[in-house]
This record gives structure tokens, sequence and C-alpha cells, in this order.
């Protein structure tokens, strides 16, 4: 059966600092990655979204980057954080073809101080 | 970025009572997913519609794919403690390979016991 596992689960960070949030999938190949934000109390906005190997699409201007070193791992970076970069990040996965729905990790929650 | 109107935006209801939420868009979507969220933990998915006018349950949940592809609705029958939640529709679209969400604002179920 395929698993995502993200980490770290919760982080606080100072602002100006950088981030490093990781994502591996198993089970699969060659899935679909995703990297979702949801700000306290709304639904979830798409950040990054990868259909390959160093193959990455930004969905909205923002201070954050995303990369696929491998195949099953999607890592969100900053570089230096912003207070507004604060709030639950999730990964989320899909297989490749027509119909198949995406699968979310736990989640991470950071927050920036 | 672009997101569905879900509503109601909370509810508060006794156990054993009906709900029903739903979501519109200005958007024709292929695929409608409703997700619901624990706190804390990434939304797991509950029901996923791919056709106009599908009905589908999935227990005490039941889902509707609205003819129109604009909309869908969730109703959850005879509520119980652990449907205690945030439930998110999602409206898929496939663009360059890559299957995206656009989520609603979530609907924040709350039951009195």
């Amino acid at each position: 059966s395929q698993t995502i596992h993200q980490w770290p689960a919760t982080l606080v960070q100072p602002v100006g600092s950088p981030l490093s949030l990781e994502c591996t999938v198993e089970g699969t190949s060659n899935p679909n990655l995703y990297w979702y934000r949801q700000a306290a109390g709304r639904g979830l906005q798409l950040l990054f979204y990868s259909v390959g190997i160093g193959q990455i699409s930004s969905e909205v201007p923002q201070n954050l980057s995303a990369s696929r070193p491998q195949d099953r791992q999607f890592i969100l970076s900053s570089k230096k954080l912003l207070l507004s970069d604060s709030g639950f990040y999730l990964c989320a996965w899909r297989r490749r073809g027509a119909g198949n729905t995406i699968y979310f990790g736990e989640g991470s929650w950071l927050t920036v101080v | 970025g672009q997101q569905l109107n879900q509503s109601p935006q909370s509810m508060f209801i006794q156990e054993g009572e009906d709900v029903s939420m739903n979501c519109t868009s200005s958007s024709i979507f292929n695929t409608w997913l409703w997700y619901k969220q624990d706190p804390g933990e990434g939304p797991v998915l509950l029901i996923a519609l791919y056709k106009a006018g599908e009905l589908t349950s999935n227990g005490r949940l039941t889902a509707q794919f609205g003819i129109t592809r604009k909309d869908s609705f969730l109703n959850i029958s005879a509520s119980i403690p652990s449907d205690v939640g945030i439930y998110f529709c999602a409206g898929r679209k496939d663009i360059q390979g890559a299957q995206k969400l656009v989520f609603g604002q979530g609907t924040r179920l709350t039951i009195n016991p």
C-alpha cells in the first residue's frame, strides 16, 4: 500500500530563518506531488506541484520554493521566513492516470515568530 | 487563488441530526471530492464523484455531483460525535498533466451530545 510522510510535524521558527519541510511517498513510483498551505480557519491553497523529478510548477508568487530531488521526495523551502508564512502545510500525492484522487500527508504546523 | 464557495461555514447540531453542506463554483470541474479534516491532521478523502448527476454513498454519507458540474452537496445522516471536524469540498481540474484541486473554505461541524 502507498503511504506518505512529511516532517517535521511542528516547527517554530524566527522571522528571517530558513525552512525545510520534507515529504516522501512510499509504495508507488512517478507520482504527482503537491504542497498545499492552510491558513487558520481557511481552505487549502495549492502552492506547488510536480509531475516529475526536477519539474516544479508554482501556483502563487510567494516567499517559498519547492524541489524534487528524487522521484518520491518533495521538499518545501524558504531562505528567509516571514510572519505570513505561518500555517499548516500539507504534502499530497496522486498516482498517474485519469480518475485518481489526491491523498494527503499528516501535515506540518509552522509558526513563524 | 481560486476557491469554491462552500456553505455553511460552521454548523452546531445535536447528536443524531442530519447534516447538509454544499459547494458551488463558477467553473466546471471534472471531479468533485469531499474530505474531512480532524484537528492537526491532513484531510482524509470521504467520497469522490466522477460524473455529472452521480449520487454516491459511503455509510451515513451521501454526496452528489451537480448536473451542471458546478456544484456538489454532502449529507451526513444521524450524526455521531466522531463526525466532528472540518469538511472540505474540492473540485478537480487537469492542467498540463497534473491534477489540481481547488478547495472550498470548509464547513466546521460541531456536535452537541
